[in-house]
């Protein structure tokens, strides 16, 4: 079945390490969203790819960086710059045509900074 | 945002009661996307609004856009244990693009036996 995995689904850091988040999917879309969930508040935008090899920022894009080397791929490295990252994050694809907005979630990673 | 506000925050129904989920925008929506979350997972599309006045059933959830495309409802006759979950709103305020989509910050629903 076609749809978006998330690994791992619970990640410990301590602080001032680099993780990495991983995301892939077999939707055949061409758009990749990641997203950052805390209680109390929606989903924020880090980073999105639109197509392979170009990203761009979201609305809380700094400590975060992302590559996007193919299309089934868009892996989230959390670096020791975000001063907060404690968080549930969600990858999300989408078909990314006109009146096609609808966003395909995978099931989320947890990461905690002890 | 407060400029797309969902109530209410949360909700503890009787299985088999009706509810209303709201969710209210402070523009024009090109688009609105209605989610549920189970608790630790990711998010699951239910419906999406585009038309003043249009209205989308699934099993026995309706949502409904009002005719000035402001605000949305979520209406699930005779709550089941199945529906518990967080429901979020998603907005399209003219872009056309998911990537700029706001979220709301969710109404979580229990639904008591």
């Amino acid at each position: 079945d076609g749809g978006i995995t998330q690994s791992p689904k619970y990640l410990f850091r301590k602080e001032g390490q680099n993780v990495t988040l991983s995301c892939e999917q077999n939707l055949n879309h061409d758009a990749m969203y990641w997203y950052r969930q805390d209680p109390g508040q929606g989903l924020r935008l880090i980073y999105y790819s639109q197509i392979v090899n170009d990203f761009q920022k979201g609305d809380i894009a700094e400590g975060y960086s992302v590559s996007r080397e193919k299309k089934e791929s868009f892996p989230l490295t959390v670096t020791s710059a975000q001063k907060n990252p404690t968080a549930f994050y969600l990858c999300a694809s989408s078909a990314d045509r006109a009146g096609a907005n609808v966003l395909t979630f995978g099931a989320g990673s947890r990461l905690t900074v002890l | 945002s407060q400029e797309l506000e969902q109530s209410p925050q949360s909700l503890i129904v009787q299985e088999g009661k009706n509810l209303t989920i709201n969710c209210t925008s402070s523009k024009t929506l090109y688009g609105l996307y209605w989610y549920k979350q189970k608790y630790g997972e990711g998010l699951i599309f239910l419906m999406m609004l585009q038309k003043g006045g249009e209205e989308k059933s699934h099993e026995k959830i309706t949502a409904k856009l009002d005719e000035k495309k402001q605000q949305s409802s979520l209406h699930i006759t005779a709550s089941q244990p199945s529906h518990a979950g967080i429901y979020l709103c998603g907005a399209d305020w003219g872009t056309g693009t998911a990537s700029k989509l706001t979220f709301g910050t969710g109404t979580r629903l229990q639904v008591t036996l």
